[in-house]
Order: structure tokens, then sequence, then C-alpha cells
């Protein structure tokens, strides 16, 4: 069974504070790991997939990093309007429909 | 383009009592996916379909059935709302030729059952 975990379940930083979330996961094949933004009250937002190990990507201050067991969510010199919740999911090759598993999420609070 | 539209915004249903959560997306996707999300927890999949008429079951779909009689269309049922349906409920679409994997949401329907 494919499973996601992410950690912190929260996390509090100063304005240009950096730091890192992290997503586990376990997947009998990956086609893609899915990062998401949300905001309270609102729908997830896409920001990144990554698709092999050693892959990386980049949106202004959040830069995406993918192993073989993890992903982490590293956010430089952050802003308030960085704080959302942000989710982490799986994609399985061996399944289809493109289905996602998500973790639990990380909730981000930046104080100016 | 819209993306993806979901009505209502909110809702509150007595148990027993039945209804219909909307869901288009105008973005020609062929994969249509409908999710529930529990305050602290992540995504739920309840239903999902691959195509016009194409349907199957998620992790979660007791208490809930689905229809999909086109691309752009993907209304959820629920029958005899019961408290543990109270939920915030999310419709997603994936996939056209030539574009990634990753899914697009809706802005969700917070529904309540008491």
């Amino acid at each position: 069974e494919d499973q996601v975990t992410q950690s912190p379940e929260a996390l509090r930083l100063q304005e240009g504070e950096s730091s890192s979330l992290n997503c586990s996961y376990t997947v009998s094949g990956l086609r893609g790991l899915f990062w998401y933004r949300q905001d309270p009250g609102k729908g997830p937002e896409f920001l990144f997939t990554l698709y092999s190990a050693g892959e990386e990507k980049e949106k202004e201050r959040l830069k995406a990093t993918l192993t073989k067991k993890e992903s982490f969510l590293h956010i430089t010199a952050p802003k308030p309007e960085d704080s959302a919740t942000y989710l982490c999911a799986v994609q399985n090759l061996f399944q289809g429909a493109q289905k996602l598993v998500f973790g639990q999420g990380t909730r981000l609070t930046i104080n100016p | 383009n819209a993306g993806v539209t979901q009505t209502p915004k909110f809702r509150i249903l007595k148990i027993g009592q039945s209804m219909t959560l909307q869901c288009t997306q105008d973005m020609n996707h062929n994969y249509m996916y409908w999710y529930r999300q529990d305050p602290g927890m992540g995504l739920k999949l309840i239903y999902y379909s691959v195509g016009a008429g194409i349907t199957d079951k998620g992790e979660v779909p007791n208490g809930y059935n689905v229809s999909r009689s086109t691309t752009e269309d993907f209304p959820l049922r629920l029958e005899l709302a019961a408290p543990s349906q109270t939920s915030v409920y999310f419709c997603a679409s994936s996939y056209s030729l030539g574009s990634g994997y990753e899914q697009y949401f809706g802005p969700g329907t917070r529904l309540t059952v008491t």
C-alpha cells in the first residue's frame, strides 16, 4: 500500500528564517511526486512535480528535491505570504488513472 | 479558462437528506476525481473517472455515487446523509494529450450534516 508521511505537522518561522519540510513515501513504483500549496478555505494549488531521484525544481523562494525515499521542500528567506499548508502526494506508476495518495500536510506559519 | 468549478460552496444537510455536489472543468481533461478532506488529514479519494461513461471507486466510496455523462461534468451524489460525511469536498481533474500528470483542484464544497 502506498503511503506518504509529512513532517513536521506544523512549523512556525520568523520572516527570513529558512527551513525545510519533509515528505517520506513508500510506493511500489513512482510515476511522480507532487507538491501542492493550500490556503485556508481554498483548494490545493499545484507547485511542483518531481519524477526521479536527484531531480530539483525551484519557484521563487521554494525548492523541491527528491530522493528514493523522501522529498524536501526548502523555503529560503520566507515571507508572511508563504504561510499555508503544504501537501505532498505520490502517483503510483503501476496504477491507472493517475491517482494521488496524499500526506496529511505541514501547516507553515511565517511571522513578520 | 475557469479551470475547475464547484457548487455549492457551503451546504448544511439534515441526517437522511440527499444532495448532489456539482463539478465542471473546462480544460478538456480526461480524468476527474472527488476527494474529501477532514480536519488535519490529507485528501482521501472517493471516486474517479477516466472518461465519459467510466467511473470507479477510490479509497472511501461508501455513501456516495457518481456519474459522468460528459467530459466536462462529474457530479457527486450523497444519499441518506450521515454525520460522518461532514467534510470538505474537492473535485479535481487531470491529463490531456501533451500535458503532465498533475491534478488541478476546484475551490471545494464545505458540507455539514447535522
